[in-house]
Parts: C-alpha cells; structure tokens; sequence
C-alpha cells in the first residue's frame, strides 16, 4: 500500500491559469508535508513545506493542509510555462523518513 | 554555498559487480538521506543517516546498504548488482529535517 497517492497527470492548464494539484496520505501519523518539483533530467527541488492545518502561501504557490481528510494540495496562480514539471508530494514520518508520492506532471501551455 | 554533491554522476556496471555511491551534504548538514527513482516505482527512501547513526531503513534488500563518516559524507553501497537497480540515485541533506536539499543524482545503468 502506498503511504502518498497523486494523479500522475498529465494536467495541462494554459498559461495564466490556476493549476491545482492533489496528494492524499494514508499514515495519519505523519508530521509534514512537502512539494517538490522537479524538471526532467534534473533532481527535485523543494517548493513549500506545510505542518499545520489550513493555507499557507508563498508568492505565487499555495500549500493546503487538511488531516481530517488526508489530503495536501498545491495551487499555483499565474500559471507560466516554466511551471510545467512533474510535481511530487511527501510525508514525512517518524521524523526522519520520507515518503514521496509519483507525481503529477503539468503542463502549461502558452 | 555549495550544494550536495554526488559522485559519480554516470555509473554502468555488469550484473554481479558491486558498487559504491558517494554523497557529501552541504556544509553543516548531518542529516543524509538516500532515494531510489526509477520510472515505475518514482521516489523510493532507502535509509537515512544522522551523526553516522541509521536511524531508518527503506523496503530494499540487504544488497543495499550505507554509512555516514563523522564529516557527514554519504556512501551507499549496492551488491551483487540486478538489471533492476538500475536507477536514479538521490541523496538529499537537511540541518533539520525540515526542507530536505536533494543533490543531482547518480544514474546508474546495470547491463
């Protein structure tokens, strides 16, 4: 059973948009939560990290936290062709292991 | 300020070698983790390190193992090698467990 779960994609958005991209968890132990994206060829790159309940944003990047439902979600507004990546979400559990979904490729079309 | 380097960058080795990764973490992080990426299976944790203590293991086989010397330098180890672990090899450092920082990775190509 896999502990982080995303739509691989591809989710395509033109540019401008708002892209919204989904994780869910099954450890309700789990203390953090984490985005990265990663351009092919290249390694990941962290874009927001999220511990607590509710919204948390940063420039154009908003991280949604809910642990009654078991489930992260990453907004990006203004949406720009240099966004299209595959985005991965993580858990993080027992302090120190992570656990990283498959991801979710975007698209952004100009 | 320097990232997380990984040596090699490109690796091919025959089924049944063995092989030695290495990893040195940004300066003043203790923290090393390694990951598997493949197509099929994307991030997968193997281990994680801190003052040269495992203190977690991933799913993997006993064939890959790892250790961290006092300086926070990274080695991971893969025996008697498998046409499946050909790979991306991630290794990622933090100060505090929060905001991992991943380095480029070694590919390695099992033939």
């Amino acid at each position: 059973q896999k502990e982080v779960e995303q739509n691989s994609g591809p989710l395509s958005v033109p540019e401008g948009a708002i892209a919204s991209l989904n994780c869910t968890y099954s450890d309700r132990g789990s203390q953090s939560f984490f985005w990265y994206r990663q351009y092919s060829g290249k390694s990941p790159e962290l874009i927001m990290s999220i511990y607590s309940n509710g919204d948390k944003e940063d420039g154009r990047f908003t991280a949604q936290l809910n642990k009654a439902s078991q489930y992260v979600s990453l907004l990006i507004r203004d949406s720009q062709p240099s966004d299209s990546a595959t985005y991965l979400c993580a858990a993080l559990y027992n302090f120190n292991k992570f656990y990283f979904g498959s991801g979710t490729k975007l698209n952004v079309k100009p | 300020k320097a990232g997380v380097t990984q040596t090699p960058r490109y690796l091919i080795k025959t089924r049944g070698q063995q092989v030695t990764l290495s990893c040195s973490p940004i300066s003043g992080h203790r923290s090393v983790s390694w990951y598997q990426q493949t197509p099929g299976q994307g991030l997968q944790f193997l281990f994680e390190y801190f003052s040269e203590t495992q203190r977690n293991k991933g799913n993997f086989p006993g064939r890959f193992s790892g250790r961290q010397f006092s300086n926070s330098r990274s080695e991971m180890n893969v025996s008697t090698l498998e046409l499946g672990d050909s790979a991306l090899y991630l290794c990622a450092s933090s100060f505090d467990l929060y905001g991992y920082t991943f380095g480029s990775g070694t590919r390695l190509t099992v033939v």
